[in-house]
């Protein structure tokens, strides 16, 4: 069975521009999460995403926002980049909404590096 | 506020050697789960226990245990007989239970070095 994957690998911007990152989850999980691991800040929650609606959102300015598409893939949008948004960005998914707590499984990754 | 404390930054051990990484929580909840992921350097992280609060038994897998004290908002994991393909950054995370926030709060994360 597929893992989570993401694309791209790497990602090279300079601060202002725009970049989208993207990220399929396991076959059947309906639930994507992003965090960020910058350098020093460990790794942080960003957004939480199910059944195509934004159900959390971690504390983050309005610039990093996304969705999640009916096939349950999300991508993250970071607009006008700042130096500081440099870091790994790693998507995870676990099945949706329930009463249990589902562990989250995660992909490699998305290196961003702003220029 | 809920908060995962990993107090090791660096360990650094000899092949065969066993080791423990701290873990201590802070939340309010009375329900709450604990996990503990592996990062290797290729970077992806990898799921190795997943922990409710109802339950303090102590769970072995392998050359892999986890103590989980609720008096003193701990869940050590101890790797016995350490590897070099043990190496990697190894972190805490608490999550509520229910999963109505959905993120999993992580701590900074402890690099543990295996030497041969």
């Amino acid at each position: 069975e597929a893992g989570v994957t993401q694309s791209p690998t790497h990602l090279i911007k300079t601060r202002g521009q725009q970049a989208t990152l993207r990220c399929s989850p396991i076959s059947g999980h309906t639930s994507v999460y992003w965090y960020q691991q910058a350098l020093g800040l460990g790794l942080q929650f960003l957004l939480w995403y199910d059944e195509g609606e934004e159900r959390n959102r971690g504390n983050f300015p309005p610039r990093f926002s996304g969705r999640q598409f009916p096939n349950y893939s999300s991508e993250l949008n970071v607009n006008a980049l700042e130096l500081e948004d440099s870091a790994l960005y790693l998507c995870a998914s676990s099945l949706g909404l329930a009463v249990n707590y589902n562990e989250q499984f995660f992909g490699p990754g998305t290196r961003l590096t702003v220029l | 506020a809920q908060k995962v404390t990993q107090a090791q930054t660096e360990i650094s051990v000899v092949e065969k050697e066993d080791v423990t990484l701290d873990c201590v929580y802070e939340t309010r909840d009375t329900t709450y789960y604990l996990f503990w992921y592996k990062q290797p350097p290729s970077g992806e992280l990898v799921f190795l226990i997943r922990r409710n609060s109802f339950d303090e038994q102590n769970e072995i897998s392998g050359r892999y245990s986890w103590n989980f004290q609720k008096s003193t908002s701990s869940f050590n994991f101890t790797i016995t007989a350490s590897q070099v393909v043990d190496s990697a950054v190894y972190f805490c995370a608490l999550a509520n239970y229910g999963g109505s926030q959905g993120n999993l709060i992580f701590g900074k994360g402890t690099k543990l070095s295996v030497k041969p």
